[in-house]
């Protein structure tokens, strides 16, 4: 089955770039999605489609995706930014859907 | 407004059986697919299925296929999932969300519901 591959941690100072990657076999030929989860509340979307924002979302999230690796980028990190972070992907060979095993960021 | 409420959620001892029901509204509900997905207490998502909009086709995580079975009604605009021969390690909350209409992401959540395995 396929497997997304997430580092537990990634901490950034305010202010700063945070980028949390998401390591996947050929992942760039997949659409990867990203979801934030905070303390207490359901996962929301944050990044679909590799790079598309929903409404409400702000332009410093971004995403990438090329080669084996995923990227989550948060410009301008903002204390309330702290949450754990999901990249997923539909796995079409095997019809299954696949979450990475998450990431929390920490603001320093 | 998207709303996803699920209930359901209970204590039950090992071997048992148990329903949970998620409630849609705020959109057509018989367009899209929905999915359910767990996270156990202080651990990562983890997906456990998917129906298509019309019920006819189902996806199941290899942790549950066999045990669960998740079922869709679409006059009453709910989702359900049919859990049985439950184990301590589906302990968990567990979520409905609303897919795409590709059927790839999940853009709408609901808060959950807590289902404890225990003896």
């Amino acid at each position: 089955s396929y497997v997304l591959t997430q580092p537990p941690s990634v901490s950034v100072a305010p202010g700063k770039t945070a980028r949390i990657p998401c390591g996947g076999n050929n992942i760039g030929f997949k659409s990867v999605h990203w979801y934030q989860q905070k303390p207490g509340q359901a996962p929301a979307v944050v990044i679909y489609y590799d790079s598309d924002r929903p409404s409400g979302i702000p332009e410093r999230f971004s995403g990438s995706n090329s080669g084996n690796t995923a990227t989550l980028t948060i410009s301008r990190v903002e204390a309330g930014d702290e949450a754990d972070y999901y990249c997923q992907v539909w796995d079409s060979s095997s019809d299954h859907g696949v979450f990475g095993g998450g990431t929390k960021l920490i603001v320093l | 407004e998207v709303q996803l409420v699920e209930s359901g959620g209970v204590v039950v001892h090992p071997g048992g059986s148990l329903r949970l029901s998620c409630a849609a509204s705020g959109f057509t509900f018989n367009d899209y697919a929905m999915v359910w997905v767990r996270q156990a207490p202080g651990k990562g998502l983890e997906w456990v299925s998917l129906i298509s909009w019309d019920g006819g086709t189902t996806y199941y995580a290899d942790s549950v296929k066999g045990r669960f079975s998740i079922s869709r009604d679409n006059s009453k605009n709910s989702l359900y999932l049919q859990m049985s021969s439950l184990r301590p390690e589906d302990t968990a909350f567990y979520y409905c969300a609303k897919a795409d209409r590709a059927m790839v992401y999940f853009d709408y959540w609901g808060q959950g519901t807590l289902v404890t395995v225990s003896s």
